[in-house]
């Protein structure tokens, strides 16, 4: 079945690096997505990896895949306090079209 | 620059009364278009897909008599909330993806039924 999980809250220090993580069932998916919310907002694509792929690197974001294990983390680099928001990974399985499958979403807390 | 717009962002009406949410398309012309729902704190949960030129493919557990989309051009769906009650306060989120390719959001219409 499809399901992806993040876990729920994480709190970090100005500057440290943020690494949030994900698991997902289907490794059907030909990409998986990081999406970030910020309060009010709608959703803003991050990042995205093509699933042959185990790392991408975009500036201070980091990719990292692992399709054995079927999970997904998204490293932040110098983490900001403009980084504070709710990020969700997602995939679109094959068989669900064009439909994405959203995680809960990682609520991230940057303390100054 | 914005690949979605969606209008309004807000909105404050009294219980009965039908609200429509607009969603457009601005950098190609979009066969599909995805809506969703958001619950304080929750992720997102797709409504409906929107087909152009046919009729909106609705999830489990969603009424289409109640929350009508149209999707009359290739830049724009709507979906109408019919005689909205507080517990259809919300936020409403529409996408817009080309297949395999990822998907763009709209900001989100918050609306709050009185």
């Amino acid at each position: 079945g499809e399901d992806v999980e993040q876990s729920l809250f994480l709190s970090v220090r100005e500057g440290d690096s943020s690494v949030i993580n994900c698991t997902y069932t289907d490794s059907s998916s030909t990409y998986l997505y990081w999406y970030k919310q910020e309060p009010g907002a709608g959703l803003q694509l991050l990042t995205y990896i093509f699933s042959n792929m185990d790392m991408k690197q975009d500036q201070r974001l980091t990719v990292l895949l692992n399709k054995k294990d079927k999970h997904l983390s998204l490293r932040i680099a110098d983490t900001q306090t403009g980084d504070s928001a709710i990020y969700f990974c997602a995939e679109i399985p094959k068989a669900a079209g064009n439909k994405l499958t959203f995680g809960g979403g990682t609520r991230v807390l940057v303390k100054p | 620059g914005a690949v979605v717009s969606q209008h309004p962002s807000w909105v404050i009406c009294k219980s009965g009364t039908s609200v429509k949410i607009e969603c457009r398309s601005l950098d190609f012309q979009a066969t599909t278009m995805f809506w969703y729902r958001q619950f304080p704190k929750q992720s997102l949960m797709l409504m409906a897909t929107s087909n152009e030129g046919s009729k909106a493919t609705y999830e489990q557990g969603v009424e289409k008599d109640k929350f009508l989309i149209n999707h009359a051009s290739l830049t724009l769906s709507t979906l109408t909330v019919t005689s909205a009650h507080p517990e259809d306060s919300s936020f409403y989120i529409c996408s817009v993806g080309q297949p395999n390719q990822p998907q763009h959001f709209g900001d989100g219409t918050r609306l709050s039924i009185l």
